[in-house]
């Protein structure tokens, strides 16, 4: 089966730094690539996925970027952080059979 | 755009009571269905994945059924344990995986 590799698993950045997340994946080859935040108390929200290198589709409008530079690698970004920013942000493979997900990255932005 | 309902939000039962989660979705143009545990802090744990063509799926003490032409799927969990307190998130996948908000369940010792 397939293994989702998140790192780091938590992140205190301040107001205006920016933010690189890695998401890597074993397994699977040609997978489709998933960014999700979960917001303290709320459900999952799409922010991006990618079929295949180099093509990115945006969910919301925001202040967040995704790369996907190799087949089972997915990268989200941020020039500059905001406070709504703050999060806990999970990568997901996936989901032609069945999805999997990693252990997730909490960001605090302060 | 899919919307995905799980009902209720919470539950809190004594041990050994039987579970029923309930998940409703809007499109039923879907490839699958899929339940996830999330304990506090941590990512999600696949536990049951329901292909469209299939009514249900077991595994354990958990049996999901399907019911797309209505939009619904229900997860049992028999004889409920402490250790099954935790989120349970219900996914559809219609080429992307949309989620309900989730049940939060607390068993009591």
């Amino acid at each position: 089966s397939q293994t989702i590799h998140q790192w780091p698993a938590t992140l205190v950045q301040p107001v205006g730094s920016p933010l690189s997340l890695e998401c890597t994946v074993e397994g699977t080859s040609n997978p489709n690539l998933y960014w999700y935040r979960q917001a303290a108390g709320r459900g999952l929200q799409l922010l991006f996925y990618s079929v295949g290198i180099g093509q990115i589709s945006s969910e919301v409008p925001q202040n967040l970027s995704a790369s996907r530079p190799q087949d089972r690698q997915f990268i989200l970004s941020s020039k500059k952080l905001l406070l709504s920013d703050s999060g806990f942000y999970l990568c997901a493979s996936g989901p032609n059979t069945e999805a999997f997900f990693g252990q997730g990255t909490r960001l605090t932005v302060v | 755009k899919q919307e995905v309902t799980q009902i209720p939000a919470a539950l809190s039962v004594p041990e050994g009571e039987n579970l029923v989660l309930n998940c409703s979705f809007t499109d039923s143009a879907i490839y699958n269905l899929q339940w996830f545990r999330q304990d506090p802090g941590k990512g999600l744990t696949s536990l049951l994945l329901i292909q469209s063509s299939q009514r249900e799926q077991t595994s354990g003490r958990l049996n999901a059924s399907l019911d797309k032409s209505s939009g619904r799927s229900t997860l049992y969990i028999a004889a409920s344990q402490p250790g099954d307190s935790a989120t349970y998130l219900c996914a559809v996948n219609d080429y992307k995986l949309s989620f309900g908000a989730g049940t939060t369940v607390t068993v009591r010792a």
